[in-house]
């Protein structure tokens, strides 16, 4: 089975902290996502990688940004933390097929506090 | 702008019941349109997609229609269990890099 991996389940930060989520996958996956979840606006893409060291903005990129060293690994960084930022993150990875979409395999979400 | 609208944002039906939920698109250049399903405290995961090219898809309890002149879909789920109470997402997404799209979900609840 495909597991990603988010590995701070709940954090709580003080406005201004710099705040690094982890996200890691184990299937090999070339595309990884992450994404943010607040009630009523759904799934808003922050940013995605396609591969190795690659990354483009999504929809709500500003006040974020993303590092992907290593296949396995994509990593949401806020550099200086606001209280607007108090969310549920979610990280997803796929194996684009050829001409095809590909499922999405979330992770179990990082629900961040900023106080 | 809202690229998918889905509607309704909570859905209440009893056991046994038809639940359905709609979704409209505006970009005609979409061609794959997969619905994810959410469980409280975990990920979304797919639950079954359709494209373009046909009307309606089937997976056991769970059908996608699909009117591609309306732009819309919509998700049935026949003979409602409290186990299907999650929320839904619809999604749709073009050839190319196929990110996702997500509409902004609909918490389902089926009462026993």
């Amino acid at each position: 089975d495909v597991k990603v991996t988010q590995s701070s389940r709940y954090l709580v930060k003080r406005t201004g902290e710099k705040v690094f989520l982890e996200c890691v996958q184990d299937m090999d996956h070339e595309n990884m996502f992450w994404y943010r979840q607040d009630p009523g606006l759904g799934l808003r893409l922050i940013y995605f990688s396609y591969d190795v060291k690659m990354k483009e903005k999504g929809d709500i990129p500003e006040g974020y940004s993303v590092s992907r060293e290593k296949k396995e690994r994509f990593s949401l960084i806020l550099e200086s933390a606001s209280t607007n930022q108090t969310s549920m993150y979610l990280c997803a990875s796929r194996l684009p097929g050829q001409g095809a979409p590909g499922e999405l395999f979330f992770g179990e979400g990082s629900r961040l506090t900023v106080l | 702008q809202q690229q998918v609208k889905q509607s309704p944002q909570s859905l209440i039906v009893q056991k046994g019941g038809i639940s359905i939920i709609n979704c409209a698109y505006e970009n005609t250049a979409f061609d794959y349109f997969p619905w994810y399903q959410q469980f409280p405290g975990k990920g979304p995961a797919l639950l079954i997609a359709i494209r373009p090219d046909v009307s309606e898809k089937k997976e056991g309890r769970f059908t996608i229609s699909f009117n591609k002149s309306a732009k819309q879909f919509s998700l049935h789920i026949m003979d409602s269990q409290p186990g299907d109470s999650a929320t839904y997402f619809c999604a749709a997404s073009s050839g190319g890099s196929y990110i996702p799209t997500f509409g902004r979900g609909t918490s389902l609840i089926v009462h026993p």
